[in-house]
């Protein structure tokens, strides 16, 4: 089975800096997609990044980014110049393409910004 | 943009109650989700739904059952609410074909 591990349950940062939360996971499968959601205080989850197993060149949305290491199976989420909006808990999540249509989720990262 | 709602974002009930939280999304997306969200256990998949009338249980159905008659609302049931039910409970939708979830607002429920 799956497993997606966040060993950081919480983490803060200042404004400005930059930041990198970690995410390992176990899998057999070849092709997968791993996914990077955040959810605000009291607000929806949103997407933040997706990767795709079988691209090697690491997906960045803006300010974010990933540094997805296949064989290592490793996925962190790098925030530069974090802004106080990006408070949040953050979650890695997988999908393999072996059949199962279940998303697999960290337990979560809390990250606080301070101003 | 996809929006999914849910029908409260409060709910306040008691043991042994029958709890109905129900789920809606605009963009004739396929498959939909039902989790729990506590602290420090992530989110859990209590049930999910490929299609119209299908269902399939997650990881922790027991205590809930579904419903979907149509495409676009997914229903989430406790036949007796207990207060190990209290929890945040969040719906999700995709299309078929692709893999990112798009998710509701929550409702968090309070069992007394």
């Amino acid at each position: 089975a799956q497993t997606v591990t966040q060993s950081q349950p919480e983490m803060s940062v200042q404004e400005a800096e930059t930041v990198t939360l970690s995410c390992t996971y176990d899998t057999s499968e070849s092709n997968y997609y791993l996914f990077w959601y955040k959810q605000p205080p009291s607000r929806q989850m949103i997407l933040v990044i997706r990767q795709e197993a079988y691209k090697q060149q690491n997906a960045t949305e803006n300010r974010f980014s990933v540094n997805f290491q296949k064989a290592a199976k490793s996925f962190s989420l790098k925030i530069s110049d974090s802004q106080l909006g990006d408070t949040a808990m953050y979650f890695c999540a997988f999908i393999g393409q072996g059949g199962s249509e279940k998303l697999v989720f960290g337990k979560g990262t809390k990250l606080t910004v301070n101003p | 943009d996809v929006k999914v709602t849910q029908s409260s974002r409060y709910l306040v009930k008691r043991t042994g109650e029958k709890v109905f939280l129900e789920c809606v999304q605009d963009m004739d997306h396929e498959n939909m989700f039902w989790y729990r969200q506590d602290p420090g256990l992530g989110l859990r998949l209590i049930y999910f739904s490929y299609d119209v009338k299908m269902k399939e249980k997650g990881d922790i159905p027991e205590g809930y059952s579904v419903s979907r008659e149509k495409k676009e609302r997914f229903s989430l049931i406790l036949e007796s609410a207990s207060t190990n039910q209290t929890s945040m409970y969040l719906c999700a939708s995709r299309r078929a074909s692709y893999n990112e979830q798009f998710f509701g607002p929550g409702t968090r429920l309070t069992v007394l």
